[in-house]
């Protein structure tokens, strides 16, 4: 079974700084799917960003990025110019290109955003 | 926009009780899917389903049940609560493409007493 891995239960970042939250899995498909899902306090659960396997190109959502290295497995999000709006729990997802439509989550980063 | 909606943000059962948490979607998605959430365990997946009246065991079907008789309602249902399923339950929708975004509910904080 893929696992999905974020080794930092908890972050903090002031207010207009940068912030890297990590994210590996493990996998022996060549074709997959990752996701970066976002739950603020409110606990609706909303997709952030979202990167194909196939492509190079790390995906990038306004303030939002990735650096995918599909070799190291690894899929961190940076998040640039942090507002007070981003603390909440970020969840790394995995899915096959191949077996179904379900996610594979990680167990959460939660972001604390100081002034 | 997409809307998920489940029927309870809070509710309480007794052990043995039989509890119906119901999802609804209004976007025609043909996946659903019903995820539990714990405290340093991220969310794992319990059942989902991609069609009406299809379902699918996740990874921790055990001690649950689900129905969907209808494309835009899914159902969970815990035939007799027990105290170890006490969590917070998501449900989830999405359409058929494999990048498509699943779509969460709010949420339905389950105690069981």
């Amino acid at each position: 079974a893929q696992t999905v891995t974020q080794s930092q239960p908890e972050m903090s970042v002031q207010e207009a700084e940068t912030v890297t939250l990590s994210c590996t899995y493990d996998t022996s498909e060549s074709d997959y799917y990752l996701f970066w899902y976002k739950q603020p306090p409110s606990r609706q659960m909303i997709l952030v960003i979202r990167q194909e396997a196939y492509k190079q190109q790390n995906a990038t959502e306004n303030r939002f990025s990735v650096n995918f290295q599909k070799a190291a497995k690894s899929f961190s999000l940076k998040i640039s110019d942090s507002q007070l709006g981003d603390a909440a729990m970020y969840f790394c997802a995995y899915r096959p290109s191949n077996s179904g439509y379900a996610l594979n989550f990680g167990k959460g980063t939660s972001l604390l955003v100081t002034p | 926009d997409v809307k998920v909606t489940q029927s309870s943000r809070y509710l309480v059962k007794r052990t043995g009780e039989k509890v119906f948490l119901e999802c609804v979607q209004d976007m025609d998605h043909e996946n659903m899917f019903w995820y539990r959430q714990d405290p340093g365990l991220g969310l794992r997946l319990i059942y989902f389903s991609y069609d009406v009246k299809m379902k699918e065991k996740g990874d921790i079907p055990e001690g649950y049940s689900v129905s969907r008789e209808k494309k835009e309602r899914f159902s969970l249902i815990l035939e007799s609560a027990s105290t170890n399923q006490t969590s917070m339950y998501l449900c989830a929708s999405s359409w058929s493409g494999l990048t498509d975004t699943q779509y969460f509910g709010p949420g339905t904080r389950l105690t069981v007493l």
